[in-house]
C-alpha cells in the first residue's frame, strides 16, 4: 500500500472556526491533491499541488486554501467553516500524468 | 450533463453472478482509472488503462477509445466485492487532474 496518511480522521468542528487537514506521504510523489466527497456529486477536486509551494485551484475551490512546504505534507486548511463544507475529504498522490493515483483513507468533518 | 458518466448506479447480484458496471465519458483522455471503496474505507485503485483490456484476478477492464467507454467486469462475484465502484478519467487537457463518475454501489448476496 502507498504510504498516505490523513489526519484528523474524524472531526467535528463550529461554524466560524477554522480547521486545518493534514496529508502526508512517504512516496516522494510529485503531485498531491485534494477531494471532497458528497452524495450526488462523486469526488470533487478542491486543490491541488504539483511541487512543493506550487498550488492551484480546482473546481471548488471557494473558502479552502492550501499550503505545500515540504514535498510529503499537503495540509487544506478551511478558515471560518460552514455547514456546507461537511464532507468527506481525501488526499491522493501521484507520481505523473500516466501514473496511478493512490488516495488516503479520508477524513469525515462535520461542521456544526 | 456529467464527462463521465457510470451505469448502472446501484446493482444488487447473487453471488457466483457476472457483473458489468459501465463508464461512458465526453472528453478526449489520456488514461482512464477504475476505483474501488468499501463502506467507511479509503479508496482503492484497480486500473489504469488507456487501451485494451486489463485482468486482475477476477477483475477485468476494458476500454474502447473511438467509443469513449470502459466496463468493469468482475467474474464469480463474492459479498467481499460489495463496495462502490468509481470511473475516473485523466482529461487530455487537465494533466494529472482526475473527473470522477459518482460511482456505482454493487451489492452481492450470498
Amino acid at each position: 500500500d502507498a504510504g498516505i496518511t490523513q489526519s484528523p480522521r474524524h472531526k467535528v468542528t463550529e461554524t466560524g472556526t477554522p480547521v486545518t487537514l493534514r496529508c502526508h506521504q512517504t512516496e516522494n510523489h510529485r503531485y498531491m491533491y485534494w477531494y471532497r466527497q458528497d452524495p450526488g456529486h462523486g469526488l470533487r477536486l478542491i486543490h491541488y499541488s504539483y511541487g512543493v509551494k506550487d498550488t492551484d485551484k480546482g473546481e471548488v475551490s471557494d473558502g479552502y486554501s492550501v499550503s505545500r512546504s515540504k514535498t510529503e505534507d499537503f495540509l487544506l486548511t478551511l478558515e471560518s467553516a460552514t455547514s456546507s463544507q461537511t464532507s468527506v475529504y481525501f488526499c491522493a498522490i501521484s507520481d505523473g500524468h500516466y501514473t496511478e493515483a493512490f488516495f488516503g483513507q479520508g477524513t469525515r468533518l462535520t461542521v456544526v | 450533463k456529467n464527462e463521465v458518466e457510470q451505469s448502472p448506479q446501484n446493482l444488487t447480484a447473487q453471488e457466483g453472478e457476472f457483473i458489468t458496471i459501465n463508464c461512458s465519458y465526453s472528453v478526449g483522455i489520456s488514461a482512464l482509472h477504475w476505483l474501488q471503496q468499501h463502506p467507511g474505507g479509503g479508496i482503492v485503485s484497480l486500473f489504469m488503462l488507456s487501451s485494451g483490456k486489463k485482468k486482475h484476478g477476477r477483475l477485468i477492464a476494458t476500454i474502447n477509445i473511438q467509443e469513449k467507454h470502459s466496463s468493469l467486469h468482475i467474474t464469480a462475484s463474492h459479498p467481499r466485492d460489495s463496495a462502490v465502484y468509481i470511473c475516473a478519467v485523466r482529461k487530455e487537457t487537465s494533466g494529472s487532474r482526475l473527473t470522477f463518475g459518482e460511482g456505482t454501489q454493487l451489492t452481492v448476496n450470498p
